[in-house]
């Protein structure tokens, strides 16, 4: 079946600065790829999107990546802030009634 | 979460007996969806419905049952709990509309521990 997975599972960051948090996928068919934040106790909230067909799109702070070469998704977020500490995944999107999930990333941001 | 609650919030119960989970939504949504979530495997589909009495297999459907008999409510059954299926669970719900494009919204999720 599909993979997705992470590189690293913990992040810790600095107050302001930027953070990458990256995936790697393995069905080169997906249409899209979602990623994902979750707070301690809440569901996951969804933060950006991208479709295959695309290398890049930028949100509110956030950018997220693709490179179809590699199979790798990142996202970055901007002058992180401590509201930005949760865990991060990426969600791989594969036909209309699945999302395949990675294991997370953990932000911890430093004040 | 706006549009989606999950009932209980918490729940222990006992090896062997059945449990009942409840995702309701005020979205009318379509589709809604079982995950489960543990620790190193990040979410997993259970099963997922298309609609009213309209439902299928997910990745991770052993052990478990659903029924939506109405838009609003989607059950997931463990007839028998084990301990296995400790973990936390979550409902989501996704727009009609083709591909889902702006994502889908989960629900606060229910921690099951069965001991």
């Amino acid at each position: 079946g599909e993979s997705v997975g992470l590189h690293l599972p913990t992040l810790s960051v600095q107050e302001g600065d930027n953070s990458i948090i990256n995936c790697a996928y393995s069905n080169s068919a997906s249409d899209y790829f979602i990623w994902y934040k979750q707070e301690s106790g809440k569901g996951p909230q969804f933060i950006i999107d991208i479709r295959s067909n695309m290398d890049k799109r930028q949100g509110q702070r956030v950018t997220v990546l693709l490179n179809k070469t590699v199979k790798h998704l990142s996202l970055q977020i901007a002058a992180t802030q401590p509201g930005d500490s949760a865990v991060y995944f990426c969600a791989e999107v594969a036909g209309a009634n699945n999302l395949f999930f990675g294991t997370g990333t953990r932000l911890t941001v430093i004040p | 979460d706006a549009g989606i609650t999950q009932s209980p919030r918490h729940k222990v119960t006992e090896t062997g007996t059945p449990v009942t989970l409840r995702c309701h939504q005020t979205e009318n949504h379509r589709y809604m969806y079982w995950y489960r979530q543990d620790p190193g495997h990040g979410l997993r589909l259970i099963h997922y419905s298309y609609g009213v009495k309209d439902t299928d297999k997910g990745e991770v459907s052993d052990g478990y049952s659903v029924s939506r008999s109405k838009t609003e409510d989607f059950l997931l059954t463990l007839e028998s709990a084990t301990s296995s299926q400790t973990s936390v669970y979550f409902c989501a719900i996704r727009p009609d509309r083709g591909p889902p494009i702006d994502g889908y919204t989960f629900g606060s999720g229910t921690r099951l521990t069965v001991v």
